[in-house]
């Protein structure tokens, strides 16, 4: 039972590079959400998608890409990372209006 | 939008004390509520729910009653353990609309023995 796996846990970034966060789940659900998490502000929300193909803005959008190519994966990316994209992002999925499960999280550093 | 409000942290607490976290919401409709928990170097874990006015959600000696009339979702518990301290998050997530999952800022308990 993976549930949902988030790759990489660790990542060190210098500024303006780019990288992709991945994220699959195996529980067939249609919703998919990215997060971060900041000392204080407890989780806002990047962007969401209600099913395959299907990508929306969350409270905290700029800065980050989404993909939903297939029904399992939820790409977050990055084109130029910056300091203030320091933090620690979950993945997390759901069944409509159900509990949500969420991954362990990618600590992600930009110098 | 939907908002979730929490009472600020963070809360210490002796063992055996009655804990009480507040949490309030903002939502369009008729939100299902939660309550997550994290404990250091993890993810959240649903810890529990509520989906309609009256209900109360329940587990591991935590309750939370859904309260439409004060929009309120306030997680008890009566007696805390050592282990219960974590970061304890509310949310809501609405079956209209958006259908957006919204947390609340979280709320930091540590017990002390």
């Amino acid at each position: 039972n993976a549930g949902v796996t988030q790759t990489p846990k660790f990542r060190v970034l210098k500024t303006g590079q780019s990288m992709t966060l991945l994220c699959a789940q195996d529980m067939n659900h249609e919703y998919m959400y990215w997060y971060r998490q900041d000392p204080g502000m407890g989780l806002r929300l990047i962007h969401y998608s209600v099913g395959e193909g299907t990508t929306a803005k969350g409270e905290v959008p700029d800065g980050y890409n989404v993909s939903r190519l297939k029904k399992q994966n939820f790409l977050l990316g990055l084109e130029s990372a910056a300091p203030s994209q320091t933090s620690v992002y979950f993945c997390a999925s759901s069944h409509h209006g159900q509990r949500a499960f969420f991954g362990q999280g990618t600590r992600l550093t930009v110098v | 939008g939907d908002s979730v409000t929490q009472m600020e942290g963070p809360v210490t607490l002796s063992e055996e004390a009655f804990l009480t976290i507040n949490c309030t919401y903002t939502a369009t409709g008729y939100p299902s509520l939660f309550w997550y928990v994290q404990y250091p170097g993890e993810g959240l874990q649903l810890l529990l729910k509520a989906t309609k006015a009256d209900d109360k959600g329940s587990n591991k000696g935590f309750e939370a009653t859904y309260r439409k009339e004060t929009t309120s979702f306030h997680l008890e518990k009566g007696s805390v353990q050592v282990s219960d301290s974590a970061v304890y998050f509310c949310a809501l997530i609405t079956l209209q609309g958006a259908q957006k999952l919204v947390f609340g800022q979280g709320t930091r308990l540590t017990i002390n023995p």
